[in-house]
């Protein structure tokens, strides 16, 4: 199981781009990256999955190098209610999983 | 459509007593998943359920924990005795697709958690 290493926490200001990056040094040729999101006093949400190089959807981007060792993950122009902890989750161990810390994001006005 | 919902959201009962939590899924998703985060430590796995049957329980702490999902529809999850240091937040999830939260594709759905605090 790959174990993946996320700061744990940061601080960022309304209307600025932040990018949590996730290191994840034994990642397994067949695993993806995925990105959870939660907010308090809910469970966790699907954000963003991949592979390699770039993955972007309407949340989020994904930023992948080419030894796959770690990701970033871009939220472009935060507001305070991107304020959550994210999680970053490579592969899996049969159908269990380990979230980690998470990275906890307080976003300011 | 609705997500995945939980019952009730919160519960405090003492410690001995029996408490019954209950998780109703995205309509449709054979596989159901329980996990929980206790004192403020990491999300952790306790089973996975594809329709009514057990697929992989090894997550469970011990005999006082029983998952049942009869009719592959929603699903309780039992503590009895429930102990001091079962207190936490227990989550549930479900997905259309079997496997992992972070395999290809396998999107898992979670619901808002139900807060078990023993005293």
């Amino acid at each position: 199981l790959a174990k993946t290493t996320q700061p744990i926490s940061m601080d960022s200001y309304e209307g600025q781009e932040v990018n949590i990056t996730c290191s994840h040094n034994n990642i397994a040729t067949n695993d993806y990256i995925t990105w959870y999101q939660q907010f308090p006093s809910q469970g966790p949400r699907f954000i963003i999955q991949g592979y390699k190089t770039k993955v972007t959807n309407e949340v989020a981007s994904l930023f992948i190098p080419a030894d796959r060792k770690s990701s970033t993950l871009s939220l472009p122009r935060v507001s305070l209610s991107d304020t959550a902890v994210y999680y970053c989750l490579v592969g899996g161990e049969g159908f269990k999983t380990i979230f980690g810390a998470g990275t906890r994001l307080f976003v300011k006005a | 459509e609705a997500g995945v919902t939980q019952f009730p959201s919160h519960s405090v009962i003492e410690k001995g007593q029996t408490v019954t939590l209950r998780c109703d899924p995205i309509s449709g998703h054979d596989n159901l998943y329980w996990y929980r985060r206790v004192m403020g430590k990491e999300i952790k796995f306790l089973l996975h359920f594809v329709k009514e049957s057990k697929q992989d329980e090894s997550g469970m702490p011990n005999n006082r924990f029983l998952a049942e999902r009869t009719g592959g529809t929603y699903s309780t999850l039992k503590v009895q005795p429930a102990e001091l240091e079962d207190s936490g937040v227990y989550f549930c999830a479900s997905s259309q697709l079997p496997g992992h939260p972070a395999d290809f594709g396998t999107e898992a759905f979670f619901g808002q958690g139900t807060r078990l605090t023993v005293v």
